[in-house]
């Protein structure tokens, strides 16, 4: 019951922006956006998450419609670094369930 | 501050024995989550507990998973018996919050080989 659609994966330069896209048509007035990372064999580690409004922290900035049917998150300026599975949940926050997510590939 | 604690990181067993994770969340946090990762299942979402009370088990894979929190700052997931299908890492996560805006903490990971 995928409630978010992802690419499979995207490329980007080092030092450029990474815009990742998510899908949620069917997300519901009280369900949060959130967006985290795995690198490599890693824990998942958390980025982001916002309600409606743009989000911006120290790591990415969260872009989310009017409508919120979609957000895109955005990685100012990519470093190798960069390089992992990051995952859109849209979720109630007690059933945090991860999907596919998109694999970024910083390239130098 | 330490973060969420897993043991054992690695473990290797024969399929047929009983195998104990162990995690212990970040003090203070209220929700404790346990994940299984394989290549081609993905991220799964095994079981969680807010306030030491599990609330949703309906990921555990079938009746040879078990999982306890006997105390704010201790939980296990155990496997008996095992099978070498149970091979993947095990993610233990925590969350300080019981609204809607709780970011989750995730450990190492438990990297569990059974043969």
């Amino acid at each position: 019951d995928a409630k978010t659609t992802q690419p499979p994966s995207m490329d980007c330069a080092e030092g450029r922006a990474a815009n990742l896209p998510c899908n949620h048509s069917t997300i519901s007035g009280n369900e949060y956006v959130y967006w985290y990372r795995q690198i490599h064999s890693q824990g998942p580690q958390y980025i982001i998450h916002g309600l409606k409004n743009n989000e911006t922290n120290e790591m990415a900035s969260l872009i989310i419609t009017e409508d919120r049917k979609s957000s895109t998150l955005i990685l100012p300026h990519a470093t190798l670094r960069d390089t992992a599975v990051y995952y859109c949940i849209v979720r109630p926050r007690d059933d945090m369930r991860f999907g596919a997510g998109t694999r970024l590939t910083v390239k130098p | 501050d330490a973060g969420v604690i897993q043991s054992p990181r690695h473990e290797v067993t024969e399929m047929g024995q009983e195998v104990t994770l162990r995690c212990k969340p970040i003090s203070g946090h209220n929700s404790l989550f346990w994940y299984r990762q394989t290549m081609m299942r993905g991220l799964e979402l095994l079981i969680y507990f807010n306030n030491n009370v599990p609330i949703d088990d309906s990921g555990m894979p079938e009746d040879r998973f078990s999982a306890k929190m006997p105390n704010a700052s201790f939980s296990t997931l155990k496997i008996q018996p095992s099978e070498p299908r149970d091979s993947a890492v095990y993610f233990c996560a925590s969350s300080p919050l019981a609204g809607p805006t709780g970011e989750l903490f995730f450990g190492e990971g438990s990297r569990l080989t059974v043969l």
